[in-house]
């Protein structure tokens, strides 16, 4: 297995709902990475999973909340968003962490109404 | 700060033409590079990367060169086809420190090829 999966495709939500955007991969990666991207604008980091610890949070706002329950799994907990959240959002994993390739899933669209 | 960034944001060519994309960048310990294509609605795919140790890599049909003299990186793309139609982005990869793991992305260059 040599991808990484992220559900759901598309999401619509609320601002007062909770949501999660969930992600695996199967290509025994000990990092996992979330990013976000805007229409015509590259990926930007938002976190980083280095063997299921974070250790970066690109100053993200806490209504977004990450998590990794282990090494092939990493979530992204959303509450309270505002309209401007909307994006897609991408998970990625690369096999250490360190200076090597991040291999990306096809991510998922999210619609903050 | 670092940055990573393109010289043109549009490229039109013809079919069996070759292509040229080209990147600057600014952090010059940068050691790990990489180019992503992305087609609409996907996900960043992996291409080809070059380590800061070499000047030129070459894959099926692409290849990529490494200037660090003047902090320029290129990707060739040969006999380029209509399914290579998309947004290529370049991006570094920290160099060290707390900037590990950190991919830095370039402002994309739309590929466009014509049959």
């Amino acid at each position: 297995d040599t991808e990484v999966t992220q559900t759901p495709k598309h999401l619509v939500m609320g601002m007062t709902n909770k949501k999660s955007l969930k992600c695996e991969q199967h290509m025994g990666h000990r990092a996992m990475y979330w990013y976000k991207q805007k229409a015509k604008k590259p990926p930007e980091l938002m976190f980083v999973y280095s063997y299921e610890k974070l250790s970066i949070n690109e100053s993200v706002p806490s209504r977004f909340s990450p998590e990794c329950p282990n090494s092939s799994l990493l979530n992204l907990h959303l509450h309270a968003l505002q309209p401007e959240d909307s994006a897609l959002y991408l998970c990625a994993s690369s096999p250490t962490g360190l200076t090597d390739t991040q291999y990306f899933g096809p991510g998922t669209r999210l619609t903050v109404l | 700060g670092e940055s990573v960034g393109l010289h043109l944001p549009t490229l039109s060519v013809q079919e069996g033409d070759n292509s040229i994309i080209n990147c600057a960048y600014s952090n010059s310990a940068s050691d790990y590079f990489i180019w992503y294509k992305q087609e609409s609605g996907k996900g960043p795919q992996f291409i080809i990367d070059i380590r800061s140790n070499m000047d030129k890599r070459q894959g099926q049909r692409v290849t990529v060169l490494l200037n660090k003299t003047v902090k320029h990186l290129s990707l060739q793309i040969a006999a380029t086809q209509p399914g290579d139609s998309a947004v290529y982005f370049c991006a570094e990869n920290g160099a060290g420190g707390t900037s590990y793991g950190k991919l830095t992305f370039g402002q994309g260059t739309i590929l466009t090829v014509h049959p």
